[in-house]
């Protein structure tokens, strides 16, 4: 079974708004990054909160965790069209492999 | 210059062909992994590979096999191509000096079509 799912599945907002992504997994973790993917392309980095860490912020980026429900969320502020793209949150254990949740599709409307 | 490249960008094959994907990455990570993107866009972990390692998905038919000539490739093989195989396959990389603040590096990807 998948260790990461996002939720919603499919986002659209209007240009200047917020936009919450949420992801839960399963097993415990050692850091849980969040990825995005533009249409056609690879995944690209985003930010990685370790998990002993509850919040963090990149530019117009916040992610927050917390362990004890196994959940992450990732907040971007202001969104522009450019935004617009799948947002993958990914999971590590001790040794383990980058687990890649379902993705949520964010568009963002001008 | 792109720090992980994979070739080609697209690839359409009949069905039984053998086939292979290219990839390097040019950032001097240990680990590099295949990843595929059904159409549902979930990723699935395919195989990841380091100098001591290679772990693999334990769902991946043989028919797939990675091969690594050296440290910096990860190519994937693939023989008896079938429809199910038409995805996206990624090839991504990674640093392992510290699991607390690695990150990893994907190719732009290889659009797999089984014809």
């Amino acid at each position: 079974s998948q260790q990461g799912e996002e939720d919603p599945q499919a986002l659209s907002i209007q240009e200047g708004e917020n936009a919450t992504m949420n992801c839960s997994y399963k097993t415990s973790i050692n850091n849980l990054q969040w990825y995005r993917q533009n249409s056609g392309r690879g995944l690209v980095h985003l930010i990685l909160i370790r998990s002993n860490e509850r919040e963090k912020h990149s530019g117009r980026l916040r992610v927050t965790l917390d362990t004890s429900k196994k959940s992450s969320s990732l907040l971007i502020t202001a969104s522009r069209a450019a935004d617009t793209a799948s947002y993958f949150c990914a999971t590590r254990g001790y040794g383990q492999n980058f687990v890649f949740g379902p993705g949520t599709r964010l568009s963002v409307l001008p | 210059d792109t720090a992980v490249s994979q070739t080609p960008k697209y690839l359409v094959t009949q069905m039984g062909n053998d086939k292979s994907i290219k990839c390097e990455q040019n950032l001097g990570h240990d680990t590099m992994y295949w990843y595929k993107q059904d159409s549902k866009k979930f990723l699935k972990i395919m195989f990841s590979y380091n100098n001591k390692e290679l772990i693999i998905n334990e769902t991946v038919p043989n028919r797939f096999s990675p091969k690594s000539p050296d440290k910096a490739h990860l190519n994937l093989h693939i023989n008896s191509l079938e429809l199910g195989d038409s995805a996206v396959y990624f090839c991504a990389s990674s640093q392992e000096l510290s699991v607390w603040n690695t990150e990893a590096f994907f190719g732009q990807g290889t659009r797999l079509t089984v014809v």
